[in-house]
């Protein structure tokens, strides 16, 4: 079945750096990909759509100058963390769909900011 | 979306059947049913999703009441795995919507 693919799964780095992570479609061209974010003990929130060739469309709240979301290839979109801050750290979540099939997920990022 | 409902928390022993109920009363006809499961610290994962027909796969089947009002996931053997966040969701036909999740029912398998 359709695979997506997250890296890194794990990242711990200084305040103030920046940190991108990679989400893969590994056997579907995906068109459209999501990123999510999770704080322990609640539920996934979407906080942008993904569109290849064109900009992202951020969900109310979310920065789009702080998440940086690129989409430049049908198989391939990153999310850049810039200038992360302890308040980012977060459990980040990407996912996508082929032609006629659900939404699969990636394994997720566990971004600690120090 | 259809809003839905779902127990917060649930046990099973391993080896049994797992039965996840979901109220889904105000979905509308063209929704899906879909099912998705969270184990810890991982993405959500796929399991199943039906219209108004009984599905089954590898993982798990669907039992969808007539009126659709309500259905159940069920695990027919449930390993120690198979816990894990379970979420029912209602979504149209097709990949391109995005899922919204609850607070979801959290399985535990015990032994």
């Amino acid at each position: 079945g359709a695979v997506v693919s997250q890296h890194p799964s794990w990242v711990i780095c200084k305040s103030g750096t920046s940190v991108k992570i990679e989400c893969r479609s590994l056997d579907f061209q995906a068109t459209t990909m999501f990123w999510y974010r999770q704080f322990p003990k609640q539920s996934l929130m979407l906080m942008a759509t993904s569109n290849e060739g064109s900009k992202a469309t951020y969900e109310q709240g979310v920065e789009k100058d702080k998440f940086l979301i690129n989409h430049a290839s049908l198989t391939l979109s990153t999310l850049t963390v810039t200038s992360a801050h302890p308040e980012d750290s977060s459990f980040y979540i990407c996912s996508a769909f082929g032609w006629d099939q659900p939404q699969h997920f990636g394994d997720g990022t566990r971004l600690s900011i120090l | 979306d259809a809003k839905t409902t779902q127990p917060p928390s649930m046990d099973c022993a391993e080896g049994r059947a797992a039965n996840l109920p979901c109220n889904h009363s105000t979905i509308s006809g063209n929704e899906y049913v879909y099912w998705y499961r969270q184990i810890h610290s991982q993405g959500p994962q796929y399991i199943i999703h039906g219209l108004k027909n009984n599905e089954t796969n590898e993982m798990a089947s669907l039992i969808i009441t007539e009126d659709r009002k309500s259905s159940t996931l069920i695990l027919p053997h449930a390993t120690l795995r198979d816990t894990a966040v379970y979420y029912c969701i209602g979504l149209p036909g097709g990949g391109s919507y995005i899922p919204t999740f609850g607070r979801g029912t959290s399985l535990i398998v015990h032994p």
